[in-house]
């Protein structure tokens, strides 16, 4: 299996602009979780979906930031407009009933974003 | 109630020494406890898990230590090796799939050669 996929793995854009962060989960899984990882703040979860429905979108920050999940192998995290304080690293997971453990996360590689 | 408190920040060891980082939790429907393991420029990956019904659990260097009535945990790395150089977070979650892992704030750990 080829794991989580997120796209682009860097993204840098200025003030003002809106950025889209993909992501596919690994096949078969029915959870994706949308994280962000500053040093300041650690390991924060945004949202997370179940068979494509959010479940808790608490730990979205603001209006400014929304996810979608169109399909089983597709999600998007868009920020508009962005701001310098959102530069972090973004991370989707993926879990399911198959693995090591059930119901574990799977990270994928991680989007860095750069707001200028 | 939703935390799960980290620490140290940051750790050095000599190559095969003793690597420990602690965490603590609050609330007592956790029944999860995931340690993970970031690599500069990766994801974290899952490295050992227990639930609080063993105090122990070991996997080949890496074992879990679980204080059920002091609500800590904590991971052990013996014989550490340069390799084992990465961020550590601790983590905890209830039973319900629906429930999201609570993540510790991480553990810098630097392995000297």
């Amino acid at each position: 299996d080829a794991g989580v996929i997120q796209s682009p793995r860097h993204e840098v854009t200025e003030m003002g602009q809106e950025v889209t962060l993909r992501c596919k989960p690994i096949s078969g899984h029915d959870y994706l979780f949308w994280y962000r990882q500053t040093m300041m703040r650690g390991l924060e979860l945004l949202i997370y979906f179940n068979n494509n429905v959010p479940i808790d979108d608490s730990g979205m920050p603001e209006d400014r930031f929304s996810a979608k999940m169109p399909n089983a192998s597709f999600s998007t995290l868009k920020i508009q407009p962005s701001e310098p304080r959102d530069s972090a690293v973004y991370f989707c997971a993926s879990s399911g009933t198959s693995g090591r453990a059930a119901y574990e996360q799977y990270f994928g590689p991680g989007t860095r974003l750069t707001v200028t | 109630q939703q935390q799960v408190k980290q620490s140290p920040q940051s750790l050095i060891v000599q190559k095969g020494g003793i690597s420990i980082i602690n965490c603590a939790y609050e609330n007592t429907a956790f029944d999860y406890f995931p340690w993970y393991q970031q690599f500069p420029g990766k994801g974290p990956a899952l490295l050992i898990a227990i639930r609080p019904d063993v105090s122990e659990k070991k996997e080949g260097r890496f074992t879990i230590s679980f204080n059920k009535s002091a609500k800590q945990f904590s991971l052990h790395i013996m014989d550490s090796q340069p390799g084992d150089s990465a961020t550590y977070f601790c983590a905890a979650r209830k039973g319900n799939r629906d429930d999201k892992i609570i993540f510790g704030k991480g553990t810098r750990l630097h392995i000297l050669p």
